[in-house]
């Protein structure tokens, strides 16, 4: 059973307008929530990330929101641009195998200039 | 480039060939991991290694053999593979903090693309 869904499969989003990529979980052993950002023929490459004692983490323009009774965390891009294009995947760890992640399915984003 | 490399890049190989997977990171990191992505699946964690001593093996077949020579190299040895082994294996490596292991990002090499025939 999955522990981190991202239930989106795929996004598509005009230019200059806010993405929401979503990610919910199930485990309430996790307390650290990463996003990773995956371009084709690459590795996965660290975004943001944020402990279960924030409810929010900002970084330019990216925002990461976590909603611990609702196990749900969300990633907000605002602006979109065209090069955030790319598969977006939420991560998970536990504070006794903090180095062990957990990965969401991925969300494909698409901005469209 | 994340400082975390894998070669090769791709590989092709038959269900009874032997071959090695390569990753090296010069990040000063003492922690590694190898990671499986398969078609339409989430990355899955296959090995970790802490200050080069495995502790972490997620029910991987023994068909995937992992060295760990130092803590800046990691390998992933393979041998009669299925089809279905068939994906992206991605190697990572996270920062030491101290003797115990917190939370902490993992920098990702490129991965090498399987394709066992």
């Amino acid at each position: 059973d999955q522990q981190v869904k991202q239930n989106s499969p795929s996004l598509s989003v005009q230019e200059g307008r806010i993405s929401i990529l979503n990610c919910d979980y199930t485990n309430s052993m996790f307390d650290y929530f990463l996003w990773y950002k995956k371009y084709p023929a690459e590795g996965p490459t660290f975004l943001i990330s944020i402990s279960s004692i924030k409810d929010k983490n900002e970084d330019g323009r990216f925002t990461v929101f976590l909603n611990k009774s609702a196990k749900h965390l969300s990633l907000h891009i605002v602006p979109s641009q065209p090069g955030d294009s790319a598969v977006y995947f939420c991560a998970a760890s536990a504070g006794n195998a903090g180095n062990m992640l957990t990965f969401g399915g991925g969300t494909r984003l698409m901005v469209k200039p | 480039e994340t400082g975390v490399t894998q070669t090769p890049r791709h590989l092709v190989m038959g269900m009874t060939n032997k071959k090695s997977l390569k990753c090296e990171q010069h990040l000063g990191h003492n922690a590694m991991y190898w990671y499986k992505q398969s078609a339409k699946k989430p990355l899955e964690l296959m090995f970790v290694y802490n200050f080069k001593e495995q502790t972490e093996n997620n029910s991987v077949p023994s068909r995937f053999s992992p060295e760990c020579p130092n803590s800046s190299h990691l390998f992933l040895h393979l041998h009669t593979l299925q089809p279905e082994d068939s994906a992206l294996y991605l190697c990572a490596s996270s920062p030491p903090v101290g003797q115990r292991l917190v939370n902490t990002e993992a920098f990702f090499g490129q991965g090498t693309r399987l394709t066992v025939v």
